[in-house]
């Protein structure tokens, strides 16, 4: 089974509809981040979790929501998606290793289209 | 402030041939660099990463990076290429900073691997 799971795989939806992505992971890890993937852009922060009582603002945060409901579920939200929402997202997660140099462990990813 | 870039958006090698993909960074601070694949459909995974350790930094599946200071440079090299390294290819430089926690990826490049 996967250490980092996705759910859904992909996803279609309307404008101005609240969609929320979700993540679970068995791998013990107390962080947790939500990135996402447009085309020659590479991989954006868009928030991150150092454990379950920690939320932090990534560097695209804003139309986005998210909860840590445990410290194996990260979940996402768009609460009015807009289509320049529709991107791959993923989720990842680490352990503290210090200083930044944390390997991060990806899931499959979430490909969402906005209509 | 750090960033990075990935020179190159698309890179085709012939099989059996060296490959070179090329990263630049800015940091501020020490930087911790990693290098990620990403196969079709699938999540990020670790090929290696710098820590300071050593400036030659040797990966998974015969890829190593080399960390130049005084270029600003982390690019990856592989002697000979195979079919089954086609993949997307992720620069990132990772720290902690004044603006809290931040990984920054670099666009991509896409190596093509011709028979």
């Amino acid at each position: 089974d996967a250490d980092v799971t996705q759910t859904p795989r992909n996803r279609i939806t309307k404008t101005g509809k609240r969609i929320m992505l979700e993540c679970s992971q068995t791998k013990g890890h107390d962080r947790m981040y939500w990135y996402r993937q447009d085309p020659g852009l590479g991989l954006r922060l868009i928030y991150y979790s150092f454990d379950v009582k920690d939320i932090n603002k990534g560097e695209i945060s804003d139309g986005y929501s998210v909860s840590r409901q445990a410290q194996a579920k990260f979940s996402l939200s768009l609460e009015s998606a807009i289509p320049n929402q529709t991107a791959l997202y993923f989720c990842a997660t680490s352990e503290p290793s210090g200083r930044g140099v944390d390997t991060q462990y990806f899931g499959p990813g979430t490909r969402l289209t906005v209509l | 402030a750090q960033s990075v870039t990935q020179l190159g958006s698309h890179v085709s090698v012939s099989e059996g041939a060296l490959v070179l993909l090329r990263c630049n960074y800015s940091s501020s601070v020490p930087p911790y660099l990693f290098w990620y694949v990403q196969y079709p459909n699938q999540g990020l995974q670790l090929l290696l990463k710098y820590t300071s350790a050593a400036t030659l930094v040797k990966g998974i599946n015969g890829f190593e990076a080399e960390f130049k200071k005084s270029e600003t440079s982390f690019h990856l090299t592989k002697p000979s290429a195979h079919m089954s390294d086609a993949a997307e290819y992720f620069c990132a430089v990772s720290g902690m900073n004044t603006g809290g926690f931040k990984t920054i990826f670099g666009a991509g490049t896409r190596l093509f691997v011709k028979a």
